[in-house]
């Protein structure tokens, strides 16, 4: 167990629904990242929150938006579903703002869209 | 042309073998290089990181970083059944810019 705790693991929709994937960093990690993992892209970082503020984005729809809490747990929606979103995705931790190294992954939430 | 650049396999070796697993990169501003481990269904565990050029070694696992080629490997020594795993390289420019750009990772079996 990384610390790092995603939720849902498995998550099955239809094209054009709206989803939430939630994430609850390592205790004592103020950084959070999310990545899509898709087997022809590899994993591409879509955003980073950092003690609640938005710290660097990537390359995240416009369909998709992200969010930290006061509690640093954090929330990717997933909105308008395409059935090329299906992936993928992972959260990470990191103590700092500026981790350039040392991610702690979590184990993914895989979302099917049908 | 992808900025980070990996060979997907799927690689087979027999148990004990060495393995040499590798990536080019083309924007020479990267100053963090990274190898993760994921086993299937699981998230990317870090291996070892290496700061700029040179190499790094921790016990069975060894991390070489060639900037003027633009070129790092990960050397698996005696490899065992349980190193069976998808291998993910990883670069970030450092400074502010957090994102790792990763390699589409390569698919390693150590037969027994």
């Amino acid at each position: 167990d990384s610390g790092v705790t995603q939720t849902p693991k498995h998550l099955i929709t239809a094209t054009g629904q709206r989803v939430t994937l939630r994430c609850s960093p390592r205790s004592g990690d103020l950084s959070v990242y999310w990545y899509q993992q898709s087997l022809d892209q590899g994993l591409q970082f879509l955003i980073q929150y950092y003690n609640g503020e938005e710290r660097a984005k990537g390359n995240i729809l416009e369909r998709f938006s992200a969010q930290q809490f006061p509690d640093l747990h954090s929330e990717l929606n997933l909105s308008s579903l395409e059935l090329g979103d299906s992936a993928l995705y992972f959260c990470a931790s990191s103590v700092g703002p500026d981790q350039n190294y040392g991610y702690t992954f979590g184990s993914g939430t895989r979302l099917t869209v049908v | 042309q992808k900025e980070v650049e990996q060979d997907p396999g799927p690689l087979s070796v027999p148990e004990g073998a060495i393995v040499s697993l590798n990536c080019t990169y083309s924007n020479s501003a990267f100053q963090y290089f990274m190898w993760y481990r994921q086993y299937s269904r699981k998230g990317p565990e870090l291996l070892m990181y290496t700061y700029s050029s040179g190499n790094k070694e921790d016990g069975r696992f060894t991390a070489q970083v060639d900037k003027s080629s633009k070129y790092i490997s990960l050397f698996i020594r005696d490899s065992q059944p349980s190193d069976s795993a998808t291998y993910l390289c990883a670069m970030s420019f450092g400074g502010a810019t957090n994102k790792l750009i990763f390699g589409t990772g390569t698919l390693l079996a150590v037969q027994p």
